[in-house]
């Protein structure tokens, strides 16, 4: 079945650790996005993605990146500079005027 | 900017009871409208997709309605179910951008 794999579900980050979110689509959609999902605060997009080899940043992108290597996959990084981390992170994909499909999710926890 | 709104905030029902949840947007230049359903600790799954050009979009005990013009859309939820306990979700795309822009939800509970 075609649909979007993230891995982890659950991660746990140290002070000063960089993290690696994966994000992988099996349905040829060229772009694929970002959100980070906080109680009370809906979803806000951190980076997004319309083809390969390139990336725009979305509303709250400090502290985190990205890359587009390849059309499946676009990998999220956490990393030391982004100071309140703790967040459930969602990774979407679409393609043309079609509608947006999204992956189960990645809750990342700071330890 | 665009601004998505979505009431109530919450709401409690009793089953078998008819609902609308109401979404509206304050920049019609939209490519669609799409509604989802997120359970706790879940990834969100898409519901309706409604293009700029459609009023309304149905499937099973669904019916989405799309007025651009106001600015306004609502999600009918015929003969509620505790199953249907989740969080609403109402999104827009812009066309400017592409980018999906998404209104607070609305919590609801069905009760047995």
């Amino acid at each position: 079945d075609g649909g979007i794999t993230q891995s982890p579900k659950y991660l746990f980050r140290k002070e000063g650790q960089n993290v690696t979110l994966s994000c992988e689509q099996n349905l040829n959609h060229d772009a694929m996005y970002w959100y980070r999902q906080d109680p009370g605060q809906g979803l806000r997009l951190i980076y997004y993605s319309q083809i390969v080899n390139d990336f725009q940043k979305g509303d709250i992108a400090e502290g985190y990146s990205v890359s587009r290597e390849k059309k499946e996959s676009f990998p999220l990084t956490v990393t030391s500079a982004q100071k309140n981390p703790t967040a459930f992170y969602l990774c979407a994909s679409s393609s043309g005027t079609a509608g947006y499909t999204f992956g189960s999710g990645t809750r990342l926890t700071v330890v | 900017k665009q601004e998505v709104t979505q009431i109530p905030a919450a709401l409690s029902v009793p089953e078998g009871e008819n609902l609308v949840l109401n979404c509206s947007f304050t920049d019609s230049a939209i490519y669609n409208l799409q509604w989802f359903r997120q359970d706790p600790g879940k990834g969100l799954t898409s519901l309706l997709l409604i293009q700029s050009s459609q009023r309304e979009q149905t499937s099973g005990r669904l019916n989405a309605s799309l007025d651009k013009s106001s600015g306004r859309s609502t999600l009918y939820i015929a003969a509620s179910q505790p199953g249907d306990s989740a969080t609403y979700l109402c999104a827009v795309r812009q066309v400017n951008t592409g980018k999906l822009i998404f209104g607070q939800g609305t919590t609801l509970q069905v009760k047995p």
